[in-house]
């Protein structure tokens, strides 16, 4: 059972387009997150949503729009494709809010914008 | 603000030997501190985290670290080198001050190969 699932894994796409990335997570946590990690492998937060609501919003270009429809699914909607957003998506997520919780992770969604 | 450093964007170590990542660490209230580890092609998994208590925290696989206040470090080892070991290794500090957000700020990672 994977308890942090993401779909696409994979996604290329040209340079305009919108797209979705889906994340789900089994373990019955409350919060979620998105993280993007970029070429060099630095990962940064973008999001993270308790109980379907927002907690976190990093200085995020508003083209991301996170959606959570219920506290298992966080998906995140990017419009207008850059070259720029070429990453990969990590969607995380903890049991509780908080600085202590064990984060647990998706496999990754690797964007390609061309 | 927190901030996190990791020395070493890549070590290497023959299998059997020591491994010792580090990570040194700002904040300016008691941190809490984690590890986790990234193999190729995969997502970020836990390796173990200081949180409040003993100094000395042991993980999965056989790594541990040990929180220094005076040195502002919290730097991970294992005896012995795997190949398996193989992977690329984060250090985290969590944020605290304004709300209890669990935002996590992540070190520029260690890449660790194994050499047999």
């Amino acid at each position: 059972d994977t308890a942090v699932s993401q779909t696409p894994k994979y996604l290329v796409t040209q340079m305009g387009n919108d797209k979705s990335i889906k994340c789900e997570q089994n373990l019955g946590h409350d919060t979620m997150y998105w993280y993007k990690q970029d070429s060099k492998k630095f990962l940064k937060i973008m999001f993270s949503y308790n109980n379907k609501e927002l907690i976190i919003n990093e200085t995020v270009p508003n083209r991301f729009s996170p959606k959570s429809p219920d506290k298992a699914h966080l998906n995140l909607h990017i419009n207008s494709l850059e070259l720029g957003d070429s990453a990969v998506y990590f969607c995380a997520s903890s049991q509780l809010l908080g600085t202590q919780e064990t984060q647990y992770f998706g496999p990754g969604t690797r964007l390609l914008v061309l | 603000a927190q901030s996190v450093t990791q020395l070493g964007s890549h070590v290497s170590v023959s299998e059997g030997a020591l491994v010792l990542l580090r990570c040194n660490y700002s904040s300016s209230v008691p941190p809490y501190l984690f590890w986790y580890v990234q193999y190729p092609n995969q997502g970020l998994q836990l390796l173990l985290k200081y949180t409040t208590g003993a100094t000395l925290v042991k993980g999965i696989n056989g790594f541990e670290a040990e929180f220094k206040k005076s040195e502002t470090s919290f730097h991970l080892t294992k005896p012995s080198a795997h190949m398996s070991d193989a992977a690329e290794y984060f250090c985290a500090v969590s944020v605290h001050g304004s709300g209890n957000t669990g935002k996590l700020i992540f070190g520029q990672g260690t890449t660790l190969q194994v050499k047999p």
